[in-house]
């Protein structure tokens, strides 16, 4: 079964500090994409980053970027100068099939940032 | 930008009503999907679609059905609710060759 875990329930980071969140997942497939989603407190869920497995190079997004680590299925989000605008919740998702329609999501993380 | 909306965003139903949830997309996408999301659980697949009258059942499509009639339209239909399908259910749409989701604002629903 393909999989996506996130090992990290809840994290919090301090304003304008750098946190780490972190995910695995599981696949056979050697063709696939990452994602990482934010879904703010009472707000519509977005896309932050995307990984293509075939590129080597880490995804970045501004203050938001990506270790991915294709040999240890690790994918984490970094976020630099954290924002209170920063927290919520983070859901990192697989699309593991391309021949499928479907993403496999973690259960997310929630985010808080302290001020 | 991609705009997905969802025809309430809370909604009380007695136990045994029929519940319909509406989903329209603006962009063209193929593919549409519906996901219910729980504390602790993340976000479980009921259903998806890759195309008009077209469905397939996800991870969790018991005691839900859908259907899609136009292309930008994906309604999920709880046939006789029930409080334990009490949830936030969100319904997102994917272009067919991109991958990355586009969600809408989420139907809070409560059974009573």
């Amino acid at each position: 079964a393909q999989t996506v875990t996130q090992s990290q329930p809840e994290m919090s980071v301090q304003e304008a500090e750098t946190v780490t969140l972190s995910c695995t997942y599981d696949t056979s497939e050697s063709d696939y994409y990452l994602f990482w989603y934010k879904q703010p407190p009472s707000r519509q869920m977005i896309l932050v980053i995307r990984q293509e497995a075939y590129k080597q190079q880490n995804a970045t997004e501004n203050r938001f970027s990506v270790n991915f680590q294709k040999a240890a299925k690790s994918f984490s989000l970094k976020i630099s100068d954290s924002q209170l605008g920063d927290a919520a919740m983070y859901f990192c998702a697989a699309h593991l099939n391309t021949n499928a329609g479907k993403s496999t999501f973690g259960d997310g993380t929630t985010l808080t940032v302290k001020p | 930008d991609v705009k997905v909306t969802q025809s309430s965003r809370y909604l009380v139903k007695r136990t045994g009503e029929k519940v319909f949830l509406e989903c329209v997309q603006d962009m063209d996408h193929e593919n549409m999907f519906w996901y219910r999301q729980d504390p602790g659980l993340g976000l479980r697949l009921i259903y998806f679609s890759y195309d008009v009258k077209m469905k397939e059942k996800g991870d969790i499509p018991e005691g839900y059905s859908v259907s899609r009639e136009k292309k930008e339209r994906f309604s999920l239909i709880l046939e006789s609710a029930s409080t334990n399908l009490t949830s936030m259910y969100l319904c997102s749409t994917q272009p067919r060759l991109s991958y990355e989701q586009y969600f809408g604002p989420g139907t809070r629903l409560t059974v009573t």
